[in-house]
């Protein structure tokens, strides 16, 4: 059964600041994994999604890459800004399962 | 194109009471899945529906059921309410099939349970 687990539980940086969030995840054979972000009392919103085929995505300042032999994925955010503050999750998902989520990373961007 | 809706946003009810939420999916989108967010246990799986059929359900007791219609809007239902049902309701769809990997959920802004 896929488990994912994300590091750190909660990140402050400053404005301006280039930042890594990390996903662990205990299955390789995953099959896609997507990332998101959540403001509080909200939905989530999709930021990207790595097929199992691919390595990176990128859109903007994101840049999400897949290691299945390490069973890692990092979200890269670029020139954070106060807006990027919120609860970024990552889910993945084996074939035939469902999204599996992990506890998120609660970001604070600081002006 | 609007997103996903979910109706009601926000619901309170009393333990042993009944609740029915209901989700819209983006116009077009076949999948359709629900999930519990509490603060103790994050993001819990609860249904999985791709036209009209289950294709995925998680650990979660019988009180806890779903459908999808054939405009692939969906219900869930939660019977005989308990207090530890109180969480954050959110429904997801995908324009793609469960199985495929291009299967990317949005998501709706959830109904907000409160049993009492």
């Amino acid at each position: 059964k896929q488990e994912v687990t994300q590091i750190p539980a909660a990140l402050s940086v400053p404005e301006g600041e280039n930042l890594v969030l990390n996903c662990s995840f205990t299955d390789s054979a995953i099959y896609n994994l997507q990332w998101f972000r959540q403001d509080p009392g909200k939905g989530l919103t999709s930021l990207l999604l790595i097929q199992s085929s691919q390595r990176e995505q990128t859109s903007g300042r994101l840049n999400a890459s897949l290691d299945k032999s390490s069973g890692r994925s990092t979200l890269y955010i670029a020139a954070s800004q106060p807006g990027d503050s919120a609860t970024y999750l990552c889910a993945g998902r084996n074939y035939g399962q469902n999204f599996v989520f992990g506890p998120g990373t609660r970001l604070s961007v600081l002006p | 194109k609007a997103g996903v809706t979910q109706t009601p946003r926000y619901l309170i009810k009393t333990r042993g009471q009944q609740v029915t939420l209901s989700c819209s999916p983006i116009s077009g989108h076949r999948s359709v899945s629900w999930y519990q967010q509490t603060p103790g246990q994050g993001l819990q799986f609860l249904f999985e529906y791709f036209s009209e059929t289950q294709r995925n359900k998680g650990n979660f007791p019988g009180r806890f059921s779903g459908r999808q219609f054939s405009n692939s809007r969906s219900e869930m239902n939660v019977s005989t309410l308990e207090l530890g049902d109180s969480a954050l309701y959110l429904c997801a769809s995908s324009l793609s099939d469960p199985r495929d990997t291009l299967y990317e959920q949005y998501f709706g802004p959830g109904t907000r349970l409160t049993v009492t």
